[in-house]
């Protein structure tokens, strides 16, 4: 089904692992988007990209790397994970026509 | 910081009530949007205005914006309990250069319908 999809949707780890959380789009959009959500502090974008191997931070980039090397996917890795970065991750791409985003149903990550 | 701030933070209603949600924000925008989060999901959009439009109307939804008062507000009417979300306002900056559409969030509203 076309969609936005993401993998794993619940993840375990400890401190000082290597995470990477998968995205996978089917419209093609150019654009797409990592966010994180806590309590208290709604969204915020970690990364995002224009198109394949175009990516730029947004307000929340320490401890995470992405890489865009084709349009439909989009992974964001944590290099040595942290108790802070605890959290609901979404990923979203962006119909420019309508100039509206589309979320995928999010990974709930847990860092102890 | 927040470019969306929300108001209330929570907001518990009867069934059949309506439900209105505002939203401020402090720079020149494109457009600002409304999303829907059921509890454990994705966001969902619900409706989008731009910067140059006053009110809009989407079924039981209507959004206004007030530029000059950097001001959004969302109404829902004869709400029901699958109304029962969080609902977030969004702001796209002016297009051009890298602004890539992004989006800042508010911390949303949290509202509860009562059967």
């Amino acid at each position: 089904d076309a969609g936005i999809t993401q993998s794993p949707r619940y993840k375990i780890t400890e401190t000082g692992r290597q995470v990477t959380l998968m995205c996978h789009q089917t419209w093609s959009h150019s654009y797409m988007f990592w966010y994180r959500q806590d309590l208290g502090h709604g969204l915020r974008l970690i990364y995002y990209s224009a198109a394949a191997d175009i990516t730029d931070k947004g307000e929340v980039p320490d401890g995470y790397v992405v890489s865009r090397s084709k349009t439909e996917n989009f992974p964001l890795t944590l290099e040595s994970a942290t108790r802070s970065q605890t959290s609901v991750y979404f990923c979203a791409s962006r119909r420019v026509s309508t100039d509206t985003q589309y979320f995928g149903p999010g990974t709930r990550l847990t860092v102890l | 910081s927040q470019q969306g701030e929300e108001d209330p933070q929570a907001l518990s209603i009867q069934e059949g009530e309506n439900a209105t949600m505002n939203c401020s924000y402090k720079t020149s925008i494109n457009n600002l949007q409304w999303y829907r989060q059921n509890s454990g999901r994705g966001l969902v959009h619900l409706i989008l205005i731009r910067s140059n439009e006053r009110e809009k109307h989407s079924g039981r939804l209507r959004v206004t914006l007030d530029t000059s008062k950097k001001s959004s507000s969302l109404l829902i009417t004869a709400s029901r309990a699958a109304d029962t979300a969080s609902y977030f306002c969004a702001t796209a900056i002016p297009a051009g250069g890298t602004s890539y559409g992004k989006l800042t969030f508010g911390q949303g509203t949290i509202l509860t319908v009562h059967p």
